[in-house]
């Protein structure tokens, strides 16, 4: 599966949009583009995925560039149980299922 | 609640011992997968079981090892624990198949937290 690449940390004031980037640039025309976070002393959660469109539901918009080298997480109103480490993950066909994380992004939101 | 249960939630021991965790996955759920995350290396792939069947292999230690049952939950044996063992174990589940396992959405338990002494 393909790299991905985050900010480490980013900042987002409470009820305010946030845009959370992910480059992957060796991306696979079979990729899928997963996105996960985990809350404070949990386990991960899922968010959301794509492959090609854009995406919504009820948590979040993904935005997946048209030549699918980036895409975006939009959280469209943050809320301070948003507070999380967001986690970009490419998932390829011959992907056995398994998730393989990077270090995320851990996104504070200030009240 | 994710529908997956893992036990114990905290488990203190001391170095050279063995212990046993284990994991409910969500109910007709046939994928299983294990993950460790300490502090310092972030979350690891550990295994992956497929109705029984071992699937993927990450990050394991050979004084690790994992079986999936045929009532499909799942244990994690740690033998042998270092000091560096400790850290919370996350196991998995996920309903995918076939050509859908790198699409599927797996499901996390709030995982096990292991302190080596």
């Amino acid at each position: 599966d393909a790299k991905t690449t985050q900010p480490n940390s980013m900042e987002s004031n409470e009820e305010e949009p946030v845009h959370l980037p992910c480059n992957h640039s060796t991306i696979s025309g079979t990729d899928y583009i997963h996105w996960y976070r985990q809350l404070p002393s949990q386990g991960p959660e899922y968010v959301i995925h794509g492959l090609t469109s854009n995406v919504n539901n009820r948590m979040a918009s993904l935005a997946i560039a048209e030549d699918r080298k980036s895409s975006t997480l939009i959280l469209h109103r943050a809320t301070l149980r948003d507070a999380a480490v967001y986690y970009c993950i490419l998932r390829g066909s011959s992907n056995t299922g398994k998730l393989i994380f990077g270090q995320g992004t851990t996104l504070q939101v200030k009240p | 609640d994710s529908g997956v249960t893992q036990t114990p939630k905290h488990l203190i021991t001391a170095t050279g011992q063995r212990v046993t965790l284990r994991c409910s996955p969500r109910s007709g759920d046939l994928s299983v997968y294990w993950y460790q995350q300490s502090l310092d290396q972030g979350l690891q792939f550990l295994i992956q079981y497929y109705n029984g069947e071992e699937r993927a292999k990450g990050n394991i230690l050979e004084r690790f090892s994992a079986q999936q049952f045929p009532d499909l939950h799942s244990e994690l044996n740690l033998s042998s624990l270092e000091l560096g063992d400790s850290a919370l174990y996350f196991c998995a589940s996920s309903a995918s198949s076939g050509p859908l396992l790198h699409t599927g959405e797996l499901f996390f338990g709030e995982g096990s937290r292991l302190t080596v002494l």
